[in-house]
């Protein structure tokens, strides 16, 4: 099993641009995270979706922050515009229904906005 | 990935000596409980789960205790490795039908060779 897969692994991009992050949740799982991960905060939860439906959105930070699950295999986090602050790590994680409340993270995307 | 820096509470043991990471919960209603590990440029990774029916799982080198009268949760690592230098969190679910996970803020471990 591959895992969690995220992309890309490193952005950089400057204050004011779009950027999309990309998950692939584990095969077979139904329930994708996303979440935001910096010193001052901690591992925070933005949303989360299950059987591709988005089920709670209360993290995430501000209207600037969108995300979708077009289908079982594929999310996808926006932000737009990109702002100095929103610079930090955001994981992927998914779990199976059924299994318990364990959830597999990605290998993350450390965002960085200049 | 990268985990939370340097502010954060840092255990440092000699290898091959037990170590012990603490974590204080506040959700009464929560009744599940997961450590994970989280190395250098990784995402975090399961190590153990304990339901609130329980006060004790132990693991391969790993046994996690949880007291739920005082809200504790201890992860307790035998002859410990400089592989397991990293940062543990605990997680804890919301005690409702939801599957969020609550993390806390971790916890460094270090290992002295």
């Amino acid at each position: 099993d591959a895992g969690v897969i995220q992309s890309p692994r490193h952005e950089v991009t400057e204050m004011g641009q779009e950027v999309t992050l990309r998950c692939k949740p584990i095969s077979g799982h139904n329930s994708l995270f996303w979440y935001r991960q910096t010193m001052m905060r901690g591992l925070e939860l933005l949303i989360y979706f299950n059987n591709n439906v988005p089920i709670d959105d209360s993290g995430m930070p501000e209207d600037r922050f969108s995300a979708k699950m077009p289908n079982a295999s594929f999310s996808t986090l926006k932000i737009q515009p990109s702002e100095p602050r929103d610079s930090a790590v955001y994981f992927c994680a998914s779990r199976r229904t059924g299994v318990a409340y364990e959830q597999y993270f990605g290998p993350g995307t450390r965002l960085t906005v200049t | 990935g990268e985990s939370v820096g340097l502010h954060l509470p840092t255990l440092s043991v000699q290898e091959g000596d037990n170590s012990i990471i603490n974590c204080a919960y506040s959700n009464s209603a929560s009744d599940y409980f997961i450590w994970y590990k989280q190395e250098s440029g990784k995402g975090p990774q399961f190590i153990i789960d304990i339901r609130s029916n329980m006060d004790k799982r132990q693991g391969q080198r790993v046994t996690v205790l949880l007291n739920k009268t005082v809200k504790h949760l201890s992860l307790q690592i035998a002859a410990t490795q400089p592989g397991d230098s990293a940062v543990y969190f605990c997680a804890e679910n919301m005690g409702d039908s939801s599957y969020k996970l609550i993390f806390g803020s971790g916890t460094r471990l270090l290992v002295r060779p």
